[in-house]
């Protein structure tokens, strides 16, 4: 059965820290990797995406990284500011159609302390 | 324009109404999804359309009714719902670039049914 793990399932930092979530997945036959944000009451925010034949991606102070062998992605970020805090979301697609489904994990709950 | 817009973002029905969810991208995606997210928990997909025809159903009850109309817009006819279909209800897009294939979410409508 094909399944996303999270965790911790909720971390609490001081400002400044810099931190990593992690992913862990079942099957490593991945098509792609997507790391979402989402505020409470709100929709997702895509973050990052990492294709199966990629091994990190970054954007800003976030650095997604992906190792199909262990069935791991991690997402680091760096400097962590209050308006970081959110809830941080894996989903893994499986399957290389335009129609493939994400599987999502639980979600790590960040909050940044100031 | 990367934005999915959801109407209304609010609704209350009682069990015996038919009420309709909208959701509209104009990023010329040719997939839209539909998903449901309990509170604290992951999207779980719903429904798939490709290229305005549904391709992947997820088991969804009847009283869940998709439609797309054409390849801006998806519809979600509801009736004779129950109180444990109170959700948020994601709209989400997707469509496959040189940078893979990125799924863009709304803002989501949060449904309540007494």
């Amino acid at each position: 059965k094909q399944e996303v793990t999270q965790i911790p399932a909720a971390l609490s930092v001081p400002e400044g820290e810099n931190l990593v979530l992690n992913c862990s997945f079942t099957d490593s036959a991945i098509y792609n990797l997507q790391w979402f944000r989402q505020d409470p009451g709100k929709g997702l925010t895509s973050l990052l995406l990492i294709q199966s034949s990629q091994r990190e991606q970054t954007s800003g102070r976030l650095n997604a990284s992906l190792d199909k062998s262990s069935g791991r992605s991690t997402l680091y970020i760096a400097a962590s500011q209050p308006g970081d805090s959110a809830t941080y979301l894996c989903a893994v697609r499986w399957g290389s159609s335009n129609t493939g489904k994400l599987i999502f994990g639980q979600g790590t709950t960040l909050q940044v302390k100031p | 324009d990367t934005e999915v817009t959801q109407t209304p973002k609010h609704l209350v029905m009682g069990m015996t109404n038919k009420k309709s969810l909208k959701c509209e991208q104009h990023m010329g995606h040719r997939a839209m999804y539909w998903y449901k997210q309990k509170a604290k928990k992951p999207p779980e997909l719903m429904f798939v359309y490709s290229y305005e025809k549904l391709s992947i159903n997820e088991s969804v009850p009847s009283r869940f009714s998709p439609e797309c109309p054409n390849s801006s817009l998806l519809n979600l006819h509801l009736h004779a719902l129950q109180p444990e279909d109170s959700a948020l209800y994601l709209c989400a897009s997707s469509h496959r670039d040189r940078l893979g294939e990125t799924q863009y979410f709304g803002p989501g409508t949060r449904l309540l049914v007494l």
